[in-house]
């Protein structure tokens, strides 16, 4: 069974660190990987998908990278600003048609 | 292209009482998905449709629970004889392919009094 997990739990960093956030499933086994922001009482806004076959997606300021065989994916955000606050979400797609979810990272950017 | 869209937002019902919420996908996305998210938690999967058919659902989904998509534009979603253990936000999502990115609304959250 597939499983997801995102550490760390929560970050606090100030505005203008670069940082990352890890993800890693079980099941090298996935079609994709797709990477989501959520602000509080909202719904998912996708940031950055990475078919199976793709070592990096790029975005802006975002970096996404895949590592199918050690089971783990990073997101890089550069330059972070507090409008970055929020909680990122990674999920993956396996040999079904649904996504499955982390339990996310809890970011904030102090100004 | 006016992304997906939930109605209603926040429903607050008695226990026992049944409640319907509709998602209207993404324009010409043949793909809609239904998920659940507890708070702290990420969203679990829920079913599944690609235009009206129902191709996968969750063990998660009692039989309280049913989705239907006719004419694979709009979906609902009902669950009878709501239970406390209900209260979550169901979120909505659409896509054009398996392959490509889930686009999500903004949720209804439901809460069992």
């Amino acid at each position: 069974k597939q499983e997801v997990t995102q550490i760390p739990a929560a970050l606090s960093v100030p505005e203008g660190e670069n940082l990352v956030l890890n993800c890693s499933f079980t099941d090298s086994a996935i079609y994709n990987l797709q990477w989501f922001r959520q602000d509080p009482g909202k719904g998912l806004t996708s940031l950055l998908l990475i078919q199976s076959s793709q070592r990096e997606q790029t975005s802006g300021r975002l970096n996404a990278s895949l590592d199918k065989s050690s089971g783990r994916s990073t997101l890089y955000i550069a330059a972070s600003q507090p409008g970055d606050s929020a909680t990122y979400l990674c999920a993956v797609r396996d040999s079904s048609y649904k996504l499955i979810f982390g339990s996310g990272t809890r970011l904030l950017v102090r100004p | 292209d006016t992304g997906v869209s939930q109605d209603p937002r926040h429903k607050i019902t008695k226990r026992g009482q049944n409640v319907t919420f509709r998602c209207d996908p993404i324009s010409e996305h043949n793909r809609l998905y239904w998920y659940r998210q507890t708070l702290g938690q990420g969203p679990e999967f829920l079913t599944y449709f690609q235009n009206e058919a129902q191709l996968e659902k969750s063990r998660l989904l009692s039989d309280r629970f049913s989705a239907e998509r006719p004419k694979g534009s709009f979906s609902t979603l009902e669950i009878q004889r709501t239970e406390q253990g209900d209260s979550a936000m169901y979120l909505c999502a659409s896509s054009t392919g398996d392959n490509q990115p889930q686009h999500f609304g903004d949720g209804t959250r439901l809460s069992i009094l």
